[in-house]
C-alpha cells in the first residue's frame, strides 16, 4: 500500500488568506484525489488531481477557490483560497495505485479559519 | 441525494462479541466497495474491500458481505476488541467505466465503541 504524507498537519488561518497543502506519495500512483471532511460530516470529493493538466472538479467546487497542481506522479498541492470560516475542515489527499481500486489516504490537514 | 448510507451513527458492543456495521447504496453503477476505519485526528485507514463479483471477503477478524440485489453490504468484526473503537466509513466506487470512475462516495460513518 502507498504511504501518503501531508503538510501541514494543521493550521489556524485568518479570513481572506490562502493556505497550500502538500501531499507526497512514497510510490507512483495512477490517480490522486482531494477530499474534504467538514465537522460531523462524511468525506466529500473536491477534485481529481491530474498529472500535468488541470484538475477535474466535482460539482460545487471551482478552480478559483481550490487550485490544485500535480507536477509529477507522486506529488500534489491543494490551495484553499480567500478562506472563510466555512472552509474549516479536514482536507485529505488519497492515491490509487496501478493495480488496485483501493485508495489510500494521507493523515489529513486540519484547517481552522477564524 | 445520498448514494451511500450508513443509517446507524453509533454502535456499542461488548469486547469479544461480534460487531456488525451496515451500509446501503442506491447507485447500481457501483462495483467496488470498501471499508475504512478512522481515528480522531488521523486519515482513514483502509480495512477491507469487495468487488461486486463476490458476495464475501474475509481478512482475519474482518469479513465484508455484499448483497447486490438488496444493494446492501455489511462489515463483521469478530471478536471485537477495544482497539476497534473508531468511526467506520463505507465507501463505493464505479470503477473504470463512465464518469466518476474510481472516485469514492462515502457514507456518513458509524462510530463503534467496544466496551471492555
Amino acid at each position: 500500500s502507498a504511504v501518503i504524507s501531508q503538510k501541514p498537519s494543521r493550521d489556524i488561518c485568518q479570513r481572506g488568506t490562502s493556505l497550500t497543502i502538500q501531499c507526497q506519495v512514497d510510490s507512483q500512483v495512477t490517480m490522486m484525489f482531494w477530499y474534504r471532511q467538514q465537522p460531523g460530516q462524511s468525506l466529500t470529493l473536491i477534485a481529481t488531481a491530474n498529472q500535468g493538466s488541470e484538475a477535474t472538479y466535482e460539482s460545487g467546487f471551482v478552480i478559483d477557490k481550490f487550485p490544485i497542481s500535480r507536477p509529477n506522479l507522486t506529488f500534489s498541492t491543494l490551495t484553499v483560497s480567500n478562506m472563510s470560516p466555512e472552509d474549516s475542515s479536514i482536507y485529505l489527499c488519497s492515491g490509487r495505485g496501478w493495480s488496485t481500486d483501493t485508495q489510500y489516504f494521507g493523515p489529513g490537514t486540519r484547517l481552522t479559519v477564524l | 441525494d445520498q448514494q451511500v448510507k450508513q443509517n446507524s451513527p453509533s454502535l456499542s458492543v461488548q469486547e469479544g462479541r461480534i460487531s456488525i456495521l451496515n451500509c446501503d447504496y442506491t447507485n447500481s453503477m457501483f462495483d467496488y466497495f470498501l471499508w475504512y476505519k478512522k481515528y480522531p485526528a488521523e486519515g482513514p485507514t483502509f480495512l477491507i474491500s469487495i468487488s461486486s463479483i463476490k458476495d464475501k471477503n474475509e481478512d482475519g477478524r474482518f469479513t465484508v458481505f455484499l448483497n447486490k440485489s438488496a444493494k446492501h453490504l455489511s462489515l463483521h468484526i469478530v471478536p471485537s476488541q477495544p482497539g476497534d473503537s473508531a468511526v467506520y466509513f463505507c465507501a463505493a466506487s464505479a470503477g473504470p467505466s463512465g464518469a466518476g470512475s474510481y472516485q469514492l462516495t462515502f457514507g456518513k460513518g458509524t462510530k463503534l465503541s467496544v466496551i471492555p
